[in-house]
């Protein structure tokens, strides 16, 4: 089972930020946080990932509390394109762990 | 950007008959998957395979689907006698380092 909890489902205005929050209570000290999306049933994409600092690329901002129990992705300024099921995961940074997806949060970009 | 391509789209087949659906994964990745995707539910972890071997396979894995790299570019998964519930989308993926690439998908229809 999935080792994260995500709201099912979250709106955002166009152009806003979209945050979307993750808690993962029982992470462990090797584990990292990965977010991937999936729009309409098209592959998922790998999004951002991070251990404890913050991390932003081209795509979003990763933000993980201190205690690591929790994050939020960030989108900073939302797209239509960004309609999306986000999935974040909790996995060891191994090349051969499998990914255990979740249900993951359904975001809705609103014009 | 590289990305991970399969072929075909979109494969429909009758219960009972093979498929073979194909992967070329990022070039200079040494770490295959594959996932599937029953319409509505969650991605779902298959097998992976590295060193020309299998690393891990899910309980879905059984007797009827294999895998095989029979080149230096492709990636193949085999359903030997496909039933209806394997109408799935099946997702290839690569991974260098830590993080997999997932390519877009075929969607099969099993009649």
């Amino acid at each position: 089972d999935a080792k994260t909890t995500q709201p099912p489902s979250m709106d955002c205005a166009e152009g806003r930020a979209a945050n979307l929050p993750c808690n993962h209570s029982t992470i462990s000290g090797n584990e990292y946080v990965y977010w991937y999306r999936q729009i309409h049933s098209q592959g998922p994409q790998y999004i951002i990932h991070g251990l404890k600092n913050n991390e932003t690329n081209e795509m979003a901002s990763l933000i993980i509390t201190e205690d690591r129990k929790s994050s939020t992705l960030i989108l900073p300024h939302a797209t239509l394109r960004d309609t999306a099921v986000y999935y974040c995961i909790v996995r060891v940074a191994n090349r051969d762990d499998k990914i255990i997806f979740g249900k993951g949060t359904r975001l809705h970009i609103l014009p | 950007e590289p990305e991970v391509t399969q072929t075909p789209s979109h494969q429909v087949t009758q219960m009972g008959q093979e498929v073979i659906l194909r992967c070329v994964p990022i070039s200079n990745h040494l770490y295959f998957y594959w996932y599937r995707q029953i319409l509505g539910q969650k991605v779902e972890f298959l097998v992976s395979f590295y060193n020309n071997e299998i690393s891990e396979k899910s309980e879905i894995f059984d007797d009827q689907f294999s895998v095989e790299r029979p080149d230096g570019s492709n990636f193949t998964l085999k359903i030997r006698s496909t039933k209806l519930e394997d109408s799935a989308m099946y997702f290839c993926a690569s991974a260098s380092t830590d993080t997999q690439y997932f390519g877009p998908g075929t969607r099969l229809t099993v009649l």
